[in-house]
């Protein structure tokens, strides 16, 4: 058990629609980051946020969007949704946004477009 | 992003050692080496990370070449558990600090 949850498991969802993913990090640690992985991309780095504020954005497609709260979780918004967006999301978070420090993932989010 | 090359695939027999070699001659001078796990169906796993000297901790050794262009994880003693796609990563050291992942060594452990 790395210390980062996500949820939900899986989601199930069409077409079109909108969806949110959820992400605690462990205690204590100041940034999260969000990735993709599907068969055919591997694992993409989307996003990073380090106490709140964004630090860094990768393959992110302009329908998706993050945010971390005050409370330090974080939420990935998925809007507009198409079959290519099926995927597991990963977040993962860190103490610091140092390049030593170690990333420890949650479970991942299981997104499946129908 | 500076580029790693791994072999896509690596065979072991339980209790014996593993090599896990991988190339990165564009390395910069301010990219540390880092190496994470992933398991089936779970979040990838950091497993350790160096920038000019060998390390070691409880789960591998990370031998690094003398010219950082080439790097090789070792698994003393390889278990079941440690079936599992390993990837190499080069992570700035100065900009920002994401994981960029390869395809990774897909290892597999026989009993």
């Amino acid at each position: 058990d790395s210390g980062v949850t996500q949820t939900p498991k899986h989601l199930i969802t069409a077409t079109g629609q909108r969806v949110t993913l959820r992400c605690s990090p462990r205690s204590g640690d100041l940034s999260v980051y969000w990735y993709q992985q599907s068969l055919d991309q591997g694992l993409q780095f989307l996003i990073q946020y380090y106490n709140g504020e964004e630090r860094a954005k990768g393959n992110i497609l302009e329908r998706f969007s993050a945010q971390q709260f005050p409370d330090l979780h974080s939420e990935l918004n998925l809007s507009s949704l198409e079959l290519g967006d099926s995927a597991l999301y990963f977040c993962a978070s860190s103490v610091g946004g140092r390049p030593g420090n170690e990333q420890f993932f949650g479970p991942g989010t299981r997104l499946t477009v129908l | 992003d500076a580029k790693t090359t791994q072999p896509n695939s690596m065979e072991s027999n339980e209790e014996e050692p593993v090599h896990l070699p991988c190339n990165h001659s564009t390395i910069s001078g301010t990219d540390y080496i880092h190496w994470y796990r992933q398991l089936p169906s779970q979040g990838p796993e950091y497993v350790i990370h160096g920038l000019t000297s060998n390390v070691n901790n409880r789960m591998a050794s990370l031998a690094i070449a003398e010219d950082r262009k080439s790097s090789t994880l070792i698994l003393h003693r390889a278990t079941l558990r440690d079936a599992a796609v390993y990837y190499c990563i080069l992570r700035d050291g100065v900009g920002d600090y994401k994981l960029s992942f390869g395809a990774g060594t897909t290892v597999t452990v026989r009993a």
